[in-house]
């Protein structure tokens, strides 16, 4: 159980174009999912924090207008890289958590490759 | 930047040898995770420790935690050539307010020759 996917797993697009990237848990309701990106040989680091039905909580320095997040559902989120440029190719991996509380386990998705020509 | 350090950055040995992997943190916390990525992976969860624990053993896994030091480690018995990948810990953002928040260490990469 609590599995996360994310589609699509590569995704190669021209500057200026926007993408769409999914999560999703399989097997049971997340009540929150988080963004993250990674950029070659370094940690991960938080965008935002995303809670069904509601606006989502953009980190520090992370573009609201750029970065649009959804979380329509309690089993879907998305994330559109909007008007993308090649600085934006990132691997982006998205996590979801089943409950609330200090020690709620993160699961995370296998995560998008994103590169921007 | 709130995010934490490990060391070593990379980390090589032969197989059959252990691998220590060290986190500092900078801040309080209620838990400390360690977790795995293979190259272009996502992340699978290894292990949580709390912050009243000192150490925890899961198989081949052993983790201690100093909360006075603010440090973790990460002691990989007996390595195979598959527990080569990246290894970051995490611990929650207790001064955000928002407990579920996850902050990354800079990871490690371990690899294991056969």
């Amino acid at each position: 159980g609590a599995v996360v996917s994310q589609h699509p797993s590569r995704v190669i697009c021209k500057s200026g174009t926007s993408v769409k990237i999914e999560c999703r848990s399989l097997d049971f309701q997340a009540t929150t999912m988080f963004w993250y990106r990674q950029f070659p040989k370094k940690s991960l680091m938080l965008m935002a924090t995303s809670n069904e039905g509601s606006k989502a909580t953009y980190e520090q320095g992370v573009e609201k207008d750029k970065f649009l997040i959804n979380h329509a559902s309690l089993t879907l989120s998305t994330l559109t890289v909007t008007s993308a440029h090649p600085e934006d190719s990132s691997f982006y991996i998205c996590s979801a958590t089943r409950g609330q509380g200090a020690s709620n386990e993160q699961f995370f998705g296998p995560g998008t490759r994103l590169t921007v020509l | 930047s709130q995010q934490g350090e490990e060391d070593p950055q990379a980390l090589s040995i032969q197989e059959g040898e252990n691998a220590t992997m060290n986190c500092s943190y900078k801040t309080s916390i209620n838990n400390l995770q360690w977790y795995r990525q293979n190259s272009g992976r996502g992340l699978v969860h290894l292990i949580l420790i709390r912050s009243n624990e000192r150490e925890k053993h899961s198989g081949r896994l052993r983790v201690t935690l100093d909360t006075s030091k603010k440090s973790s480690s990460l002691l990989i018995t007996a390595s195979r050539a598959a527990d080569t990948a990246s290894y970051f810990c995490a611990t929650d953002d207790l001064i955000g307010g928002a407990t579920n928040k996850l902050i990354f260490g800079t990871g490690t990469l371990l690899a294991v020759q056969p």
